[in-house]
């Protein structure tokens, strides 16, 4: 069957250092793999898209890794920052159009 | 400006119900999307628009009807009212093309069923 599966629920870490999400799926061939943010009661903000013959994308503090062989993405985020605590979701685009999502794991920055 | 805005923010109804969810666009995008968010937090496409068609419909029951007067809005209309229904509804759009996509959200229309 077809699994999108973020590692954990949720991820608390100490300010200062490097978060890192994973995001592991199967049956899946997407086209590429996008990381959102999505802070309580607001919808998902895009951070980063990745795509299939891409192994690595960075913006300001954020890094993406995507291994077409693993299956898998990870997101990190370096010397994180209290405001960097919301639910991080990853979704693939699929090639008709369809983008499918992980369940979010709740990143909390602890001060 | 909102990019992609959603109305109403809440809705509180009883089953049986017929509701509309009303969403618009001004980023002169091709695409639009409604997704619910159930209690458990995950995020799952119902339908997607391009250019006034409808290009995915996932199996959701059709007493959900989504309907596009123009590109910039795709309402979701939903009939017959069902407590599993509550959920938070998000609007998105984005548009198709060789350099990818992003997907804007809107800001969700939290519907309580009861």
């Amino acid at each position: 069957s077809q699994k999108i599966e973020q590692n954990s629920e949720a991820l608390n870490i100490q300010e200062g250092k490097t978060a890192t999400l994973t995001c592991n799926y199967t049956n899946y061939s997407p086209a590429y793999l996008q990381w959102y943010r999505q802070d309580p009661g607001r919808g998902p903000v895009f951070l980063l898209l990745i795509r299939e013959n891409e192994k690595e994308k960075r913006k300001e503090r954020l890094k993406v890794t995507f291994d077409t062989t693993l299956k898998q993405s990870l997101f990190h985020i370096t010397a994180s920052q209290p405001a960097d605590s919301a639910t991080y979701l990853c979704a693939l685009r699929l090639n008709n159009n369809d983008m499918r999502f992980g369940a979010g794991t709740r990143l909390t920055v602890k001060p | 400006d909102t990019a992609v805005s959603q109305t109403p923010k809440y809705l509180v109804t009883q089953m049986g119900n017929d509701k509309s969810i009303k969403c618009e666009q001004n980023l002169g995008h091709d695409t639009m999307y409604w997704y619910k968010q159930d209690s458990k937090k995950f995020l799952k496409i119902m339908f997607s628009y391009n250019n006034k068609e409808l290009i995915i419909n996932e199996t959701v029951p059709n007493r959900f009807s989504p309907k596009s007067p123009d590109k910039a809005h795709l309402n979701l209309h939903i009939n017959s009212l069902e407590l599993g229904d509550s959920a938070v509804y998000f609007c998105a759009s984005s548009n198709q093309g060789a350099g990818g996509e992003t997907q804007y959200f809107g800001p969700g229309t939290r519907l309580l069923v009861l």
